[in-house]
């Protein structure tokens, strides 16, 4: 069974304007760690933000942040004032297991940003 | 800052042929992984190690086998490559210990098997 689902289609935004990236996932774990990861043209793996099952509070980091809602189990991120830099494919993670660090990943959401 | 070298951008190799894809990182992580891209697919998890000498398969395994002789290198090996394995590799790597630690990424190979 998928344990992250990303479903949105391709995404095009206007620059300045706000983004979000929608990110469900399943587990039965209470202590589990939700990641986003971009991933722009050139391919590499960049990591933006974590959130631990039990931060109390939404991770931010910059213009990333995250929408953290438990009792949905979704974890979507929100990106801020968008620049043409920002377009790229994002990943949602998860991982539940510390022990051997392994993730799983969603399909991806692809997004442009427009002038 | 953490750095994972894959030894190669682009490769091309013919089927049949043995083909090894090796991957370096410099933070001492103890975890290392070797995921497959493909379009629609998303990352998936091939082989992973969690120590030296150590190897557990992930999702994707067939067709695959992995080493890691020394903690910062782990290499994955197509045994007889076929075209079904062109894609895009990617290697990752990650310590043990603290939840938040993400897992850092090279920068790919982009394999095609002809």
């Amino acid at each position: 069974a998928q344990k992250i689902t990303q479903t949105q289609p391709g995404m095009f935004v206007q620059e300045k304007e706000a983004v979000t990236l929608d990110c469900t996932y399943d587990t039965s774990d209470q202590s589990y760690g939700l990641f986003w990861y971009k991933q722009p043209s050139s391919g590499e793996m960049i990591f933006l933000i974590y959130q631990g099952s039990y931060d109390e509070q939404n991770a931010t980091e910059g213009r990333y942040s995250l929408n953290f809602q438990k009792a949905r189990k979704s974890a979507n991120l929100v990106i801020s004032a968008s620049q043409l830099g920002d377009s790229a494919m994002y990943f949602c993670a998860m991982r539940e297991d510390y022990g051997n660090n392994r993730l799983a990943f969603g399909k991806g959401n692809q997004v442009v940003v427009i002038p | 800052d953490v750095k994972v070298t894959q030894s190669s951008r682009y490769l091309v190799k013919r089927t049949g042929e043995k083909v090894f894809l090796e991957c370096v990182q410099d933070m001492d992580h103890e975890n290392m992984f070797w995921y497959r891209q493909d379009p629609g697919l998303g990352l998936r998890l091939i082989y992973f190690s969690y120590d030296v000498k150590m190897k557990e398969k992930g999702d994707i395994p067939e067709g695959y086998s992995v080493s890691r002789e020394k903690k910062e290198r782990f290499s994955l090996i197509l045994e007889s490559a076929s075209t079904n394995q062109t894609s895009m590799y990617l290697c990752a790597s990650s310590s043990t210990g603290q939840s938040n630690q993400p897992q850092h990424f090279g920068d790919g190979t982009r394999l095609s098997i002809l």
